[in-house]
This record gives C-alpha cells, sequence and structure tokens, in this order.
C-alpha cells in the first residue's frame, strides 16, 4: 500500500526566506503526488501535483515542488516566505492503478514570523 | 458559489445519539468521500463514492453509515456516537473521466464539520 511520511511537524521560517516543507512517499509503481494546504478551521486547498514530466511543477500562491525518483520525495518550496503561508501543509499520494485512495501525510505546521 | 458545502458547521451532541452530516457539491464531480481529522490533525480516509456507488470503504466502525442519493450528495450518519468519534469531518469531491480512474485529480474539499461528542 502507498504511504507518505512528513518528517517535519513544525516548520518555522523567517519572512522573506525560502522554505521547505518536505515529503518522501512510498509506493509500488508511478506516485501521484500532490500538496494541500489547511489554513485555521478551513478545509484543505489543493496546491499543486505531480502526475508525469517535469520534476519542478508550480502551484498557486508562488509554490512548485521537486519530484525526485531517487530519493522518493516531493519537497514543498517557495523563494520567499510570507506571513501569510503560515499554515498546515498536506503532502499525499495515490499508487495507481493498484490504488485509487488518496493516502495524506500527518502534516507540518508552518509558521513565517515576520 | 460554494463549491462543497456541509452542514452543520458544529455539532455537540452526547454520546448514545444518532447523527447526520450532509454534504453537496456543485462541481459535477462523480467522486465524493469523507475524511475524519483527529485532534492531531491526522487525515484519514473513511469513504469514497463514485456516481452513488461504494467505492473505498476503509475500517471504519459499522455506525458510519454513508448515504448517496445523486451523485451530487453524499452523507455520512453515525448511529450511537462515542467519545473517540469527535473529529472534524471533511466532505471531498473529485472528477473523473468516463473509463478512466480519477487518481491524477485533484479533490475538492468542504469546510469541515467539527462533531463534538460530550
Amino acid at each position: 500500500a502507498q504511504s507518505v511520511a512528513q518528517p517535519e511537524d513544525q516548520v518555522n521560517v523567517a519572512e522573506g526566506n525560502p522554505l521547505t516543507v518536505k515529503c518522501t512517499y512510498s509506493v509500488s509503481g508511478n506516485p501521484y503526488l500532490f500538496w494541500y494546504v489547511q489554513y485555521p478551521n478551513r478545509g484543505l486547498q489543493f496546491l499543486l501535483k505531480y502526475i508525469t514530466g517535469d520534476n519542478l511543477v508550480k502551484g498557486s500562491y508562488g509554490f512548485e515542488a521537486e519530484f525526485n525518483k531517487s530519493q522518493t520525495s516531493f519537497h514543498l518550496k517557495k523563494p520567499s516566505a510570507l506571513v501569510s503561508d503560515s499554515a498546515l501543509y498536506f503532502c499525499a499520494v495515490r499508487d495507481p492503478p493498484q490504488n485509487n485512495d488518496m493516502r495524506f501525510g500527518a502534516g507540518t505546521r508552518l509558521t513565517v514570523k515576520p | 458559489d460554494t463549491a462543497v458545502s456541509q452542514t452543520p458547521k458544529y455539532l455537540v451532541t452526547q454520546m448514545g445519539n444518532d447523527k447526520s452530516i450532509k454534504c453537496e457539491q456543485n462541481l459535477g464531480h462523480d467522486t465524493m468521500y469523507w475524511y475524519k481529522q483527529d485532534s492531531k490533525k491526522f487525515l484519514k480516509i473513511m469513504f469514497s463514492y463514485n456516481n452513488k456507488e461504494l467505492i473505498i470503504n476503509e475500517t471504519v466502525p459499522n455506525r458510519f453509515s454513508p448515504k448517496s442519493p445523486d451523485k451530487a450528495h453524499l452523507n455520512l450518519h453515525i448511529n450511537s456516537l462515542e467519545l473517540g468519534d469527535s473529529a472534524v469531518y471533511f466532505c471531498a469531491s473529485s472528477p473523473q473521466i468516463p473509463g478512466w480512474q480519477d487518481q491524477y485529480y485533484e479533490q475538492y474539499f468542504g469546510p469541515g464539520t467539527r462533531l463534538t461528542v460530550t
């Protein structure tokens, strides 16, 4: 079965600095990878996804993520963090065609300080 | 316009009661889901329906019963509520092209229903 790990519960960065939120995955085939963001008292919002093609994918709000097959990683990045980026970030994976469901990581709380 | 809506937003009830949470999506999607997010923010899928048919049924107590009257609605009924059922429940939907699996589509989430069992 597919699984995803977010090794950091919490990431703290200063506003204007680059940020990275880490994600590693385990699948039997070629993964479909997703990043979602959850603001307080809100549902999850889709940020970006990797299905195939270019390893660097760009998403909403200036976020991007790099798919690294050899390291089985899909880290979320942003060149310059904003205070408003503070939220809970979830990585998710699907493992088609074996599994139809989406598995979420435990989440990483990002805090951007002014 | 709200894409995925849930009612109620908050639900406080006592142990042993039966309650329902409703979900509606106006995106025209064929697949809908229920997730449970616990106090540690861990998100776990409970059910998935595609065109009113149950696709995924994770290890969930049979006190939980999803019902899909049509493809735009997926309701969650919970019998004999227990303290451990306290959580935030999210509904989600995703599109599906006929003949294809929908794995590569992102999911659209509702705002969540915070259930508190006392």
